[in-house]
């Protein structure tokens, strides 16, 4: 089955304490993003990469981290996680910059 | 970069009547136009779109329409009904291919 998974789906933490939500895909897709969703403000890019190795700043990308080390997977890491990243988290990939697929999405609370 | 404006932000329709949303875009060059469905806690999901060399898009009750002149594009949901509701997100790619989301429509059909 194509799909878009992520882990974890939810996750409560503390400020300061790294972390990392995987992102993987089974489609063979170059462009993967993750994105942010918060109330009243829609789905913003993070970051994006249409390739292997190839990462790039979205809109929002203060205070994290990705790579894309292997075709399928785009993780995203939070060095420093604090209140203000406390949101929502999809992960989505394409086969070009056109339909998305997203994962099921990562609640995160930092405290 | 893109910028895209959607409106209303909620919209509350009686079940069996029409729901239409509305978004404008800035990037003349921009030539892709998805409309994504999320449900509550569930994952975006493209019910349509449109690419710039076409002025209207129908897919049984949702209908997608383009006035590249004016920058805007709208979703039309005839004879909605429950399972209607959900936020609506559409989106535009900007002259780099990257995708830009609106701030969402919450549609509420009242039966």
């Amino acid at each position: 089955e194509a799909q878009v998974t992520q882990n974890p789906r939810y996750l409560i933490t503390v400020t300061g304490k790294k972390l990392t939500v995987t992102c993987s895909q089974n489609m063979n897709h170059e462009y993967m993003s993750w994105y942010r969703q918060d109330p009243g403000l829609g789905l913003r890019q993070i970051y994006y990469s249409m390739n292997v190795e190839v990462t790039d700043k979205g809109d929002v990308p203060e205070g994290y981290k990705v790579s894309r080390k292997e075709k399928r997977n785009f993780p995203l890491i939070l060095e420093s996680p604090s209140p203000n990243q406390t949101s929502l988290y999809f992960c989505a990939s394409s086969a070009n910059h056109n339909e998305q697929f997203f994962g099921p999405g990562t609640r995160l609370t930092v405290l | 970069g893109e910028n895209v404006e959607q409106h209303p932000s909620t919209l509350s329709v009686q079940e069996g009547d029409s729901a239409v949303i509305k978004c404008t875009y800035s990037d003349s060059a921009s030539n892709y136009f998805p409309w994504y469905k999320q449900e509550l806690g569930k994952r975006p999901q493209l019910i349509i779109d449109i690419r710039s060399n076409v002025g209207e898009k129908k897919d049984q009750r949702i209908a997608v329409t383009l006035n590249k002149t004016a920058k805007h594009f709208s979703l039309h949901i005839t004879e909605t009904q429950p399972e209607d509701s959900a936020v609506y997100f559409c989106a535009a790619t900007d002259s780099w291919g990257k995708l830009q989301f609106g701030a969402g429509t919450q549609v509420v059909v009242t039966p």
